[in-house]
């Protein structure tokens, strides 16, 4: 079945500093890419996606590749701000088969910023 | 565009008793899905609904089962809770697949005692 791998962390890191989570999946299929994030007592927020070989995801200074070749999608930016202290996850889906309509989770990297 | 919308925020409930959670998905989306987050198993799929139909579900006890009406709003139910039923259970929309992405809501903290 589907399987998400990243760094468990946690990642702590000062203010400006350059942040790499790593991201490995097994899938069947061709499936979609995510990156959520989760702050202290909320719910995930969607951070950026990509839906095929070679896009690359965007927002709020992240960035993410679909590498297919090597079934990546490392999360990085260029400068961590306190701001984004959270648990980010990496996850995937897949419209085919057993894996409809669902996401499938990594486990979670909580990331600190120190200032 | 108000989000997704989950009532109640916080539960405590007893072992053996049974509880309703709900979900309103955005205006206009039509799947819903429901995930259970604990420290020990992260983030793991419950089931998913289209117009009233489950399309999936995943791997829990028959405890847990949902419904979607045809306003798109959902439940889930849990009966003859357990200790290890005690989690953040987090309702999710989307327009029609998950490649669209999935809009969370902010969950309910279910606490079993």
């Amino acid at each position: 079945g589907d399987s998400v791998t990243q760094m468990e962390g946690p990642v702590t890191l000062s203010e400006e500093a350059f942040l790499t989570i790593n991201c490995t999946y097994t899938a069947t299929g061709y499936p979609s890419l995510f990156w959520y994030v989760q702050y202290p007592g909320e719910g995930l927020q969607l951070l950026l996606k990509a839906t095929k070989a070679d896009d690359k995801g965007s927002n709020k200074g992240f960035e993410a590749t679909y590498r297919k070749e090597t079934t990546s999608f490392h999360l990085e930016k260029g400068s961590v701000q306190v701001s984004d202290s959270a648990v980010y996850f990496c996850a995937l889906s897949e419209d085919s088969g057993g894996s409809n309509y669902k996401l499938t989770f990594g486990k979670g990297t909580l990331l600190t910023v120190n200032p | 565009k108000a989000g997704v919308t989950q009532t109640p925020r916080y539960l405590i409930k007893t072992r053996g008793q049974q509880v309703t959670l709900s979900c309103s998905p955005i205006s206009g989306h039509r799947s819903v899905s429901w995930y259970q987050q604990t420290p020990g198993q992260g983030l793991q799929f419950l089931f998913e609904y289209f117009s009233e139909t489950q399309r999936n579900k995943g791997n829990f006890p028959g405890r847990f089962s949902g419904r979607q009406f045809s306003n798109s709003r959902s439940e889930m139910n849990v009966s003859t809770l357990e200790l290890g039923d005690s989690a953040l259970y987090l309702c999710a929309s989307s327009l029609v697949l998950a490649g669209y992405g999935y809009t969370f809501g902010s969950g309910t903290r279910l606490t079993v005692v």
